[in-house]
């Protein structure tokens, strides 16, 4: 069955700690996308990436950084900069451009 | 730059036909809009996207002027399950993604 996972669902990161969040994707699709979502707001886009080893800065990059090696792959990492980590994380994948985004479950991450 | 706007919240009841509509500028020309739908705690999910005129599938219909600064989502008769956040998503003129505030609908009995 086709679709995108994420892990973990829960994460719970430590001040000054670097955290990584996992989005795989079976979906054989070019573009991948991490967004951010804070309680009852809307998302808000960190990077996105439309090849393999290639990625852009979405609207709030600082403090984040990813990596696409692989087609699949699409981790994000929450680093010590980011200074109010606390949110939902949601992966996306689509074909590009405009085209329907599938999104994963989510990753809750909280700040011990 | 392009801005999208859409209701924070709406109200309707079971049965009824919901339009939530989302005001956009500057938008590519090419490009499709799209809407989405958001349970809690849960990824955003693919409703209906279109590029102009009228788009309707099993769930859901989309209407867009000819000037495409503004479009609209129909559900016809809702159910207590239809409530949910409602976002619109567009691409402005450099292709870059704008997500609507999204619209928090709730269906009373």
């Amino acid at each position: 069955d086709g679709g995108i996972t994420q892990s973990p669902k829960y994460l719970f990161r430590k001040e000054g700690q670097n955290v990584t969040l996992s989005c795989e994707q079976n979906l054989n699709h070019d573009a991948m996308y991490w967004y951010r979502q804070d309680p009852g707001q809307g998302l808000r886009l960190i990077y996105y990436s439309q090849i393999v080893n290639d990625f852009q800065k979405g609207d709030i990059a600082e403090g984040y950084s990813v990596s696409r090696e692989k087609k699949e792959s699409f981790p994000l990492t929450v680093t010590s900069a980011q200074k109010n980590p606390t949110a939902f994380y949601l992966c996306a994948s689509s074909t590009g451009g405009g085209q329907p985004q599938h999104f994963g479950d989510g990753t809750r991450l909280s700040i011990l | 730059l392009a801005k999208t706007t859409q209701p924070i919240s709406m109200d309707s009841y079971e049965g009824q036909e919901v339009n939530i509509t989302c005001s956009h500028n500057n938008i590519a020309t090419n490009d499709y809009i799209t809407w989405y739908q958001q349970f809690p705690s849960q990824g955003p999910r693919f409703i209906i996207q279109g590029y102009k005129t009228k788009v309707t599938n099993e769930v859901a219909s989309l209407f867009i002027p000819a000037d495409r600064k503004s479009s609209t989502l129909s559900l016809p008769r809702v159910s207590l399950s239809d409530t949910a956040v409602y976002y619109c998503l567009v691409m402005d003129s450099n292709y870059q993604l704008i997500w609507g505030a999204g619209t928090k609908l709730i269906i009373k009995p």
